[in-house]
């Protein structure tokens, strides 16, 4: 089981450009989301989704699109990037079955200049 | 929108005592967890304690929850360097799919 993958690890971006920062888990959790976490904060849910085909927008939402074409991916687009954005994102998974713990991905360090 | 909140901010102790963290929630819950956060990494489970129990306890860890003051306390005993760490708490609401975290405790231990 390799749990939540991320990648890139690190990425540089100048203002205005788009990338996509890539997630799966292989333990097939309905339940999938992207944070960002800024220094010395907690974590704001940017995007969620509880299954494929269905996403929903979390606390900031603005500029980052979501899309869920299977259970294990969940990509997270960043349109037109700002400096505002440098921040570290981390998706997580979690079942929806009953009690269940959140499983999350190593981070992605974005900066953008 | 997170509703979690726990104090303190920070705690900085000597090895060796014992640490401890609160967080107050605002809802009705299914259970809370606590989540470790060591700098820079994603965040790992540590305990969860459902809405139906008073205590629990895992190694070093107790973890006590007072769903009538909606609010639970995380006890690290006999701290060690390597629990330096930032700790969060995340309640499972009632009907709700997210998890809603609090702004976190940042844990220093000192040798």
């Amino acid at each position: 089981n390799a749990g939540v993958t991320q990648t890139p690890k690190f990425q540089v971006l100048k203002t205005g450009q788009s990338m996509t920062l890539q997630c799966a888990q292989d333990m097939n959790h309905e339940y999938m989301s992207w944070y960002r976490q800024d220094p010395g904060m907690g974590l704001r849910l940017i995007h969620y989704s509880v299954g494929a085909g269905i996403t929903d927008q979390g606390e900031v939402p603005n500029g980052y699109n979501v899309s869920r074409s299977t259970t294990e991916d969940f990509p997270l687009r960043l349109l037109s990037a700002a400096p505002s954005q440098t921040s570290v994102y981390f998706c997580a998974s979690r079942g929806l079955g009953g009690v269940e713990t959140q499983y999350f991905g190593p981070g992605t360090r974005l900066l953008v200049l | 929108s997170q509703q979690g909140e726990e104090d303190p901010q920070a705690l900085s102790i000597q090895e060796g005592e014992n640490a401890t963290m609160n967080c107050s929630y605002k809802t009705s819950i299914n259970n809370l967890q606590w989540y470790r956060q060591n700098s820079g990494r994603g965040l790992v489970h540590l305990i969860l304690i459902r809405s139906n129990e008073r205590e629990k306890h895992s190694g070093r860890l107790r973890v006590t929850l007072d769903t009538s003051k909606k609010s639970s306390s995380l006890l690290i005993t006999a701290s060690r360097a390597a629990d330096t760490a930032s700790y969060f708490c995340a309640t499972d609401e009632t009907g709700n799919y997210q998890l809603i975290w609090g702004a976190g405790t940042k844990l220093i231990i000192k040798p």
